[in-house]
């Protein structure tokens, strides 16, 4: 049975810090990883998706890895701002379904 | 990218009673997905919802409590029956484009009192 794990499960930084959020997963037969945002009371926000051919995707300041044969991903922030403020959730795509992970609630300090 | 809206946006109900929450897509899709999220927790996928077949429920979740409709490739709704203060969640659909890609609906804050 897959498992999705988060570490951090909350961190706080200051404000223009560079940050590196971990995603680990027990299966690595998965077809693609994806990294979500989620601000307080509202809805999921898809921010990059890794197929399981690739080794990593950048968007702006976002940059994610994966690793399948260690079942790992990270998400990098570059020059971290208040707006960053969120939860921020990966998800691995097994047989037909999503598996979502724990989460890291992030907090950039002004 | 696919456009997601759900209604009602959040409600709040009685013990005992049902609600249903819909999803509208802008563009038509094959698989279709209910989660909940309970206060600070991550997703929980409910159900597959295919048209034209039955839901797929998860383990822990059964037909009955949440009877889902997928009338065509651009709608569907949950039901939530019989809710309890442990029903208390924001309930989330989603859909697969391409490549697997998920996006998610803006979510409905369900309150049971």
């Amino acid at each position: 049975k897959q498992e999705v794990t988060q570490i951090p499960a909350a961190l706080s930084v200051p404000e223009g810090e560079n940050l590196v959020l971990n995603c680990s997963f027990t299966d690595s037969a998965i077809y693609n990883l994806q990294w979500f945002r989620q601000d307080p009371g509202k809805g999921l926000t898809s921010l990059l998706l890794i197929q399981s051919s690739q080794r990593e995707q950048t968007s702006g300041r976002l940059n994610a890895s994966l690793d399948k044969s260690s079942g790992r991903s990270t998400l990098y922030i570059a020059a971290s701002q208040p707006g960053d403020s969120a939860t921020y959730l990966c998800a691995v795509w097994g047989t037909y379904k999503y598996i979502f992970g724990t989460g890291t609630r992030l907090k950039v300090l002004a | 990218s696919a456009v997601i809206s759900q209604k009602p946006s959040r409600d709040i109900c009685q013990r005992g009673t049902s609600l249903t929450i819909q999803c509208q897509v802008d563009s038509q899709v094959t698989m279709m997905f209910w989660y909940r999220q309970q206060p600070g927790q991550s997703l929980t996928l409910i159900a597959t919802a295919n048209q034209g077949s039955e839901a797929t429920y998860e383990s822990g979740f059964v037909i009955d409590k949440f009877p889902i409709s997928r009338p065509n490739l651009t709608f569907s709704t949950l039901t939530v029956s019989n809710m309890s203060p442990e029903d208390s969640s924001i309930y989330l659909c989603s859909v697969a484009g391409a490549r697997n890609e998920q996006f998610f609906g803006p979510g409905t804050r369900l309150t049971v009192l």
